[in-house]
């Protein structure tokens, strides 16, 4: 089955810095890249996703990047502003029914 | 749309009680999961159903039943609860073709 590792497991940055998750993956044949965003209390949410055939995607302050080659992905957020502080997923799949979820990252952004 | 909808918000179980859980959706998703989420953890896979009548096991399915005879509906039951099974849980679908999922707003479930 599919191996999720997140790296790091906790990140502290200054608002204004940037911030940088990276997700490892084991199964080549995951060609979907997600990350979600858990604000303590409350349900994870879809923020920004790439598909296999996409090396990068941005939406505002957030990007995603991939490396298919290496089998990782990162999630790159600029100008970081306090509402940032979350919990961070990755859940690389194929598309199918059975998502395997890394074990989050916790960003906290000090104002 | 009501999207995803998990009820109780709050549970206080005795060791030994059975319980269900409720998820429900009006989205018409096709695949339906349940994950636990332990403190400071990430998400567990529970059990997922691809539709209804058909239901598999996760990475962590002990302890836990579930069934699907609605595409709407994916209750998850505790058989014999354990303080072990303390955590939240949370109820995701998507549909087929789609790729992100859409998350209830968890149970917190407390084990005595």
């Amino acid at each position: 089955g599919e191996n999720v590792e997140q790296h790091p497991s906790t990140l502290s940055v200054q608002e204004g810095d940037s911030a940088v998750i990276k997700c490892t993956y084991s199964d080549s044949a995951s060609n979907y890249f997600p990350w979600y965003k858990q604000e303590l209390g409350k349900r994870p949410q879809l923020i920004i996703d790439i598909r296999s055939n996409v090396g990068e995607k941005k939406d505002q302050r957030i990007a995603v990047t991939l490396n298919k080659t290496a089998k990782h992905f990162s999630l790159h957020i600029t100008e970081t502003q306090p509402e940032d502080s979350a919990v961070y997923f990755c859940a690389p799949n194929t598309g199918g029914f059975k998502t395997i979820f890394g074990a989050g990252t916790r960003l906290f952004v000090k104002a | 749309n009501a999207g995803v909808t998990q009820t109780p918000k709050f549970q206080v179980l005795k060791t030994g009680q059975s319980m269900t859980l409720q998820c429900a959706q009006d989205m018409n998703h096709e695949y339906m999961s349940w994950y636990r989420q332990d403190p400071g953890m990430g998400l567990r896979l529970i059990h997922y159903s691809v539709g209804a009548g058909i239901t598999d096991q996760g990475e962590v399915p002990n302890g836990y039943n579930v069934s699907r005879s609605t595409t709407e509906d994916f209750p998850l039951r505790l058989l014999s609860a354990a303080p072990s099974q303390t955590s939240v849980y949370f109820c995701a679908s998507k549909n087929r073709g789609t790729y992100g999922y859409t998350f209830g707003s968890g149970t917190r479930l407390t084990v005595v």
